[in-house]
């Protein structure tokens, strides 16, 4: 049974380029939330989408943005990146939005 | 602003110690969870106290939630060098636990 996946591992951007970054729930999971991690923080909550919406946001601006397949896998893009988006992005999965969350690798971007 | 502060930042300890971190938060809750990390990676659920328990154990894990003084303590008893790693504790809101809140987490480093 696979648990959460992400692609790619690591990613190098220029500013002012566009990423986007996907994640696979764990098996059974229809619920996939996002986080951003920078160095030495902990994880920062961007956003979470159940049944092909989001449903909740974080404290981010529109640049990010997100999309939830049928399939209940997810996509987290960014637009016109910033040196400050530079970070660890994780995706979580939980079967509704009341179960505990699992965590995938993460994908590091780095905009330079 | 975050809503979980893991204190002390940093612990270092020899293999068979305890190590103890602690977590304050700033609203009511329904539950706490903790979390670990190692190196930058995802982050691995460890164990779920609710608001009604002020105990709970998992394996060499034991955790304790004060609710009056809105703090919880995440125990690691005889520790190993595989404990090495981040852990964070994380709030959920009451009306999802989609929306996770981190600290800034406590990095443990366990020495053979």
């Amino acid at each position: 049974d696979a648990g959460v996946t992400q692609s790619p591992t690591h990613l190098i951007k220029t500013r002012g380029q566009q990423v986007t970054l996907r994640c696979s729930p764990k098996s059974g999971h229809d619920t996939v939330s996002w986080y951003q991690q920078a160095l030495g923080q902990g994880p920062q909550f961007i956003f979470q989408y159940y049944e092909e919406e989001e449903r909740q946001r974080g404290n981010f601006p529109d640049r990010f943005s997100g999309h939830q397949f049928p399939n209940y896998s997810s996509e987290l893009n960014v637009n016109a990146l910033l040196l400050g988006d530079s970070a660890l992005y994780l995706c979580a999965s939980s079967l509704g939005t009341f179960n505990e969350q699992f965590f995938g690798p993460g994908t590091r971007l780095t905009v330079l | 602003s975050q809503q979980g502060e893991e204190d002390p930042q940093a612990l270092s300890i020899q293999e068979g110690e305890n190590a103890t971190m602690n977590c304050s938060y700033k609203t009511s809750i329904n539950n706490l969870q903790w979390y670990r990390q190692n190196s930058g990676r995802g982050l691995v659920h460890l164990i779920l106290i609710r608001s009604n328990e002020r105990e709970k154990h998992s394996g060499r894990l034991r955790v304790t939630l004060d609710t009056s003084k809105k703090s919880s303590s995440l125990l690691i008893t005889a520790s190993r060098a595989a404990d090495t790693a981040s852990y964070f504790c994380a709030t959920p809101p009451t009306d999802s636990w989609g929306k996770l809140q981190f600290g800034a987490g406590t990095q443990v480093v366990v020495t053979p």
